[in-house]
């Protein structure tokens, strides 16, 4: 998989935008850029994917920036259940097929 | 649509013994994955596999870890016998297998202690 750096903790009003960004200079041009999130004790979830151009969908938006370096995860108002670990991923593709390889992810904490 | 169902959820055994995990995935996933998550890591794929086909088992321990996936439906995976070190959530994870554009979707996971 590319590597991908994500900061390691981020905190966030609640009802504002959280911005969560992701780093992956190595990715190559036909892996896509995943997005998860793991509410605690809970299996991690999907919210959004994309490979060029930007994506929303009605969970959030992710921005790819023109040379695919890297990307930001935005969800547009914050709520507390938002809490979670949120995980940027490049798989590999080829022989790797959808395989995902987890980093630390980062921390949101959305407070009142 | 039922999600990614697994049991059970707790399991608490000493060293030595053996245990076994469940997970039935969504209907007509052709892909299932097993997934270990030790605390403050984020998880770690075991097993892939594509109906009842292996097709990724490189980071599974095999001289204790087992998994099947009799008739491309369910799946087992176990452990015989249990170290210290295998305490961690393991997590179940299927898809529907689109190359390249293919989301998982996991189950709550069953949270293993080894004493």
């Amino acid at each position: 998989d590319a590597k991908t750096t994500q900061p390691t903790s981020m905190d966030c009003a609640e009802g504002r935008a959280a911005n969560l960004p992701c780093n992956h200079s190595t990715i190559s041009g036909n892996e896509y850029v995943y997005w998860y999130r793991q509410i605690h004790s809970q299996g991690p979830q999907y919210i959004i994917h994309g490979l060029k151009n930007n994506e929303t969908n009605e969970m959030a938006s992710l921005i790819i920036t023109e040379d695919r370096k890297s990307s930001t995860l935005i969800l547009p108002h914050a709520t507390l259940r938002d809490t979670a670990v949120y995980y940027c991923i490049a798989p590999e593709g080829g022989t790797s097929y959808g395989k995902l390889t987890f980093g630390q992810g980062t921390i949101l904490t959305v407070h009142p | 649509e039922a999600g990614v169902a697994q049991s059970p959820r707790y399991k608490i055994i000493e060293k030595r013994q053996s245990v076994a995990f469940w997970c039935n995935p969504i209907s007509g996933h052709a892909t299932l994955y097993w997934y270990q998550q030790i605390l403050g890591q984020g998880p770690k794929l075991l097993i892939q596999f594509q109906n009842n086909g292996v097709v990724d088992d490189s980071q599974l321990p095999k001289d204790r870890f087992s998994a099947e996936r009799l008739k491309g439906v369910d799946s087992t995976l176990k452990i015989q016998p249990a170290k210290l070190e295998d305490s961690a959530v393991y997590l179940c994870a299927s898809s529907s297998a689109v190359w390249n554009q293919e989301t998982q979707y996991f189950g709550p996971g069953t949270r293993l202690l080894v004493l």
